[in-house]
């Protein structure tokens, strides 16, 4: 079983739409998460810590459920700068990250 | 001002032969790392270096070595190149306390390796 499964989508929504992105991890001592935005051709961009309580920043909320090892992702009123790759990422023991395999987002004019 | 850099940015070489990527990260961190990034975009990790001791060291096969002269640098030499090593190998680095929920990782901005 894979440390962090993700839907790869793609997901194509208009402009304005809100998103929902999931991730799932199978380690339940995982420490802290995150989520990361990779544009084409570029390298991967921390996008925001995903913190118990829940957090948001503009138009992103990430929220994490620990009970059932579940991380998530809202794009509100999506731009078209939002087409990207979504990763969700885990900080397990001893200064690993894994990655999932990243969902892809196109924002439609 | 780059926090993580990586040469060459783009390297096209014969199958066959030697070569180097050199990785530096100027934020002061003490863990780096090597990922390896095929054309499915599934980001792999290769290995991990925690000031200058190699900490892990996934299922990689040994003509790949890395070697970090310091805790600011970090470099990749692969041996006897073979077309499924062509990919985006990327390095970042991350302060690496051990249990630090608010460590994160920072990239370097990729090497594009092609094998022809």
């Amino acid at each position: 079983r894979k440390e962090v499964e993700q839907d790869p989508g793609p997901f194509n929504v208009p402009e304005g739409a809100t998103v929902a992105f999931n991730c799932t991890y199978s380690n339940s001592a995982s420490q802290s998460f995150f989520w990361y935005r990779q544009d084409c051709r570029k390298e991967p961009k921390l996008l925001m810590s995903v913190y118990s309580s829940g957090n948001e920043d503009g138009r992103f909320t990430a929220q994490l459920n620990r009970a059932s090892q579940y991380i998530s992702l809202l794009i509100r009123d999506s731009k078209l700068s939002d087409s990207a790759t979504y990763l969700c990422v885990v900080n397990g023991y001893g200064n690993q990250f894994y990655f999932g395999t990243g969902t892809s987002l196109t924002v439609i004019p | 001002d780059t926090a993580v850099s990586q040469t060459p940015k783009y390297l096209v070489t014969q199958m066959g032969n030697d070569k180097s990527i050199k990785c530096e990260q100027n934020l002061g961190h003490d863990t780096m790392y090597w990922y390896k990034q095929d054309s499915k975009k599934f980001l792999k990790i290769m290995f991990s270096y925690n000031n200058k001791e190699l900490i892990i060291n996934e299922t990689v096969p040994n003509r790949f070595s890395p070697k970090s002269p310091d805790k600011a640098h970090l470099n990749l030499h692969i041996n006897s190149l073979e077309l499924g090593d062509s990919a985006v190998y990327f390095c970042a680095s991350s302060r690496g306390a051990s249990g630090d929920s608010t460590d994160t990782q920072y990239f370097g901005p990729g090497t594009r390796l092609t094998v022809l």
